[in-house]
């Protein structure tokens, strides 16, 4: 199986900061990675396919990149809302995978 | 808008089965792969199994082969996963899926909102 790892496993950071997760894959994804936010409680909620297409509905301060074996997601001013965890997913293999996760916390 | 709503969970002993259910609305549901992702309690996401739009093509995670199987009603709008030999390691909240919204791709674009799997004596 392809294994994701994320990183950092948690963040600290304020209101308006930028901030960037990364995501490295045990070998070459091409393009094909997931983003996805999940709250305490809830279902996960998807941002970002194809390594950097953003969601419908998604706001435009979520940006992905990266293709082969490292990717980033990038939030350019965090809002209140953006404090979350965040998974990465691959989709290359019909086994799929998601990364450990990433906590975005409040400074 | 597209609504996934599963049912079906509760506690169970180790070594036992149970049918988890998934109803779909809001979408042709006929038209797109579908999967079950459970995440163990504090824990992270797996992806458990995949099924193709019309039954043909099933994929599993390999600690769950031979023990469940992901099946789907088109005329139904329903997605099931069937659970035997059950053990601890499967507990978890269990999601049910759409797959790949925008392309034939594995990406997961609706979730539903879990169901609890408890196994424990």
């Amino acid at each position: 199986d392809i294994q994701m790892t994320q990183s950092p496993s948690t963040l600290s950071a304020s209101v308006g900061d930028r901030i960037t997760i990364t995501c490295r894959a045990s070998q070459s994804i091409s393009k094909w990675l997931a983003w996805y936010q999940q709250k305490p409680g809830r279902a996960p909620k998807l941002l970002i396919y194809q390594a950097s297409s953003l969601e419908t509905g998604v706001p435009s301060r979520f940006s992905g990149s990266g293709s082969g074996t490292e990717f980033t997601l990038t939030v350019s001013s965090l809002q209140p809302d953006d404090f979350a965890t965040y998974y990465c997913q691959q989709y290359n293999s019909y086994s799929i995978t998601f990364g450990q996760g990433t906590r975005l916390e409040i400074k | 808008e597209a609504q996934l709503v599963e049912s079906g969970g509760g506690l169970v002993q180790p070594g036992g089965s149970l049918t988890l259910s998934c109803a779909a609305s809001g979408f042709t549901f006929s038209n797109y792969w579908m999967s079950w992702v459970r995440q163990a309690p504090g824990k992270g996401l797996e992806w458990v199994a995949n099924i193709k739009h019309d039954g043909s093509a099933k994929y599993y995670m390999d600690s769950v082969k031979d023990r469940f199987t992901i099946s789907r009603d088109n005329a139904e709008n329903s997605l099931y996963l069937q659970m035997s030999t059950l053990s601890s390691e499967d507990t978890a909240v269990y999601y049910c899926a759409r797959v790949g919204c925008h392309d034939v791709s594995s990406y997961f674009c609706n979730w539903g909102q879990g169901v609890l799997v408890t196994v424990a004596s």
